[in-house]
This record gives structure tokens, C-alpha cells and sequence, in this order.
């Protein structure tokens, strides 16, 4: 099946800085990627909605100026946190979407766990 | 999307067979019923999905009655491996497509040996 990686894995940084995650989809060309936030035992929440060449579609409650999604191609989607805090702490994942001739299929990232000091 | 009541957690012994049921009250006509595992620190995997009646694959079986008003996943023989977090997710088409996946609480199953 379709593989959709996430770099880095896992990040530690201080409050204040800013960190970047990506989500590639590698064998296919996702025209839309979807970012999810998931605290500790809770589910997956999502975060907002990433067209290729659009601005990203927020959900309610998520701030775009602190979560600055740039889907730049149709590959790579890029998720910056803005002035990290501790807060912020998470489990961060993508989907990506693989509109295939036989299928219209999801296929979720592995996931990046940020942990801010 | 329709909303989803699962159990909050379920126990199983190794070598049982589970069923983890779904209810969806409010499914629509073109609503298809999906479900995902999760294991901690990983994206979740798609398991199986469906539309009605019955459809099984080599992970699991999926049980859907003729009202469609709930489901049931249902995992032979479960190992310790299968210990995870189950998802049911009701929305339009199939998998996903352009249609953000919208998680509920999900089912935290713990098999034991």
C-alpha cells in the first residue's frame, strides 16, 4: 500500500522556538493531507485540512497564525509550530490523500511526538 | 458525520475471539463505516471497512445489520499483538477520499496472556 512518512519522528525544543514537521507521501501524489494533534489517551483531534497550492482550511479553536500549514506540492506538506510551548506537547500526525483510479484512499503518517521545554 | 458510541476499553484473553461494537444511529445512505487501529506512538491503520451486511478480509470481519445502525468488528483469535486503541469511523464515500477522518473515543482493547 501507499506509505506517507513524517520527519522527525520526535522533536524536544524550548518554549518559544519554532519547529517544523513534514508529512511525504512517497510513492503517490496526494492532492490533499489532512493534520491531526492527539494528547496523551485521548483521540485524534483534527488540526486542519491542506489543499496543494490553496491555504490550509483550520478547524475551530486551532490558531493558523500559531499552526502555519504550507502544502507547496503534491508530496510534501509541511506543519511549522510557531513560538512552541509546553502546552503544545503532542502527538502530531498527517494523512494523505491518494485519489488512485481504483480507490480514494487515506493513508495516515506515523507520527511525530513534540515535546516542548 | 455520524456520530459513533463505542466501549471505552474491553479485556480479552489471548486466542479469543473479540467483537467491538459500534453504534451509529444517525448514519446516512451514503455513509460507509470504517475502522482503524492504533497502536501508541503510531499513525492508525486501516483495518476494514464497509457498507452493509458482511464483509471479512484477513484481519477481520466487519458485521453490518440490515438497519445500519451499529457494527460489529470482529477479530479471531486475538494475541497480545492486537493490544491497541479501535476506531469507528462513519462518513460519505469510501476511505476517506476528501473527507477529513473524524475520530471518536475510540475502543482501548488490552489482550492478555
Amino acid at each position: 500500500g501507499a506509505v506517507v512518512s513524517q520527519h522527525p519522528s520526535w522533536v524536544i525544543c524550548k518554549s518559544g522556538t519554532s519547529v517544523k514537521i513534514e508529512c511525504r507521501s512517497l510513492d503517490f501524489q496526494a492532492t490533499t493531507m489532512f493534520w491531526y494533534r492527539q494528547f496523551p489517551k485521548q483521540s485524534l483531534m483534527l488540526m486542519a485540512t491542506s489543499n496543494e497550492g490553496s491555504k490550509a482550511t483550520y478547524e475551530q479553536g486551532v490558531e493558523k497564525d500559531k499552526f502555519l500549514i504550507n502544502h507547496a506540492s503534491l508530496t510534501l506538506s509541511t506543519l511549522t509550530v510557531t513560538s512552541a510551548h509546553p502546552e503544545d506537547s503532542s502527538f502530531y500526525i498527517c494523512s494523505a490523500r491518494d485519489p488512485g483510479v481504483l480507490s480514494d484512499t487515506q493513508y495516515f503518517g506515523p507520527g511525530t511526538r513534540l515535546t516542548v521545554l | 458525520l455520524a456520530k459513533t458510541t463505542q466501549p471505552i476499553s474491553m479485556d480479552s484473553y489471548e486466542g479469543q475471539e473479540v467483537n467491538i461494537t459500534c453504534s451509529h444511529n444517525n448514519i446516512a445512505t451514503n455513509d460507509y463505516i470504517t475502522w482503524y487501529q492504533q497502536f501508541p506512538s503510531q499513525g492508525p491503520r486501516f483495518i476494514i471497512q464497509g457498507y452493509k451486511t458482511k464483509v471479512t478480509n484477513e484481519v477481520a470481519s466487519l458485521f453490518i445489520p440490515a438497519d445500519r445502525k451499529s457494527s460489529t468488528l470482529s477479530l479471531p483469535r486475538v494475541s497480545l499483538s492486537d493490544t491497541a486503541v479501535y476506531y469507528c469511523l462513519v462518513g460519505p464515500g469510501l476511505i476517506g477520499g476528501n473527507t477529513p477522518l473524524v475520530f471518536g473515543k475510540g475502543t482501548r482493547l488490552s489482550v492478555i496472556a
